[in-house]
């Protein structure tokens, strides 16, 4: 049990196909973020929540969708994606002020075919 | 802006063998450093950290020393076992900065029995 759970683990979907990722931490944190984790590329920051609203969205194509309904859920919506975004999301939490650590989950492996 | 730099793998070595993983940081002011682990199909975990300069961190026989004045942050173990193979990544969290957390690449690696 990390403390930050996703679902989906796995998700094959199809270019023109809707699908969310989620996820929760049981924390206690008051921030929370995506990750595009590709094959042979840096760790890339996607989305920054800091108090349920977005702080950093870095240049993300408007296909990937961020929602943070409260400081313990975060989704990221999908559509119409292309087989490059095709990789591992993280989703991790933290809490700010503190230069405390993030605390990760285990990853949506996602296929765009 | 803030960088981590760290050794490119992949690394493999013999079980039993002294590992070191070098990892040097740009940032400005006092950044808190971490080591995280990522092993096979899990998300990252974060192994140890040290928050000052000459700080200590250690875990799990790991050790890595937040050395200011070569700004570097080298990760070592005496004797590494099969269930080290993972990829271990260098970040830094600047103080007084924006929360995020800046990686390095991630380095590889395996241990042979």
């Amino acid at each position: 049990e990390t403390g930050v759970t996703q679902t989906p683990r796995h998700l094959v979907m199809g270019m023109t196909n809707k699908k969310s990722l989620k996820c929760e931490q049981h924390l206690g944190h008051n921030a929370m973020y995506w990750y595009k984790q590709s094959a042979k590329k840096p760790l890339e920051l996607m989305f920054v929540y800091s108090l349920e609203e977005r702080v950093e969205n870095n240049s993300v194509p408007s296909r990937f969708s961020p929602e943070c309904p409260n400081s313990s859920h975060l989704f990221l919506h999908l559509h119409t994606l292309q087989p490059e975004d095709s990789a591992l999301y993280l989703c991790a939490s933290s809490q700010t002020g503190s230069n405390s650590p993030l605390h990760f989950g285990n990853g949506t492996r996602l296929t765009v075919t | 802006g803030d960088s981590v730099t760290q050794m490119e793998g992949p690394v493999t070595l013999s079980e039993e063998a002294f590992l070191t993983i070098n990892c040097t940081y740009t940032a400005t002011g006092y950044p808190s450093l971490f080591w995280y682990v990522q092993y096979p199909g899990e998300g990252l975990q974060l192994l140890l950290k040290a928050t000052k300069a000459d700080d200590k961190g250690s875990n799990k026989g790991f050790e890595a020393t937040y050395r200011k004045e070569t700004t570097s942050f080298h990760l070592e173990k005496g004797s590494v076992q099969v269930s080290d193979s993972a990829v271990y990544f260098c970040a830094l969290i600047r103080r007084g900065g924006n929360e995020k957390l800046t990686f390095g690449t991630g380095t590889r690696l395996t241990i042979i029995p």
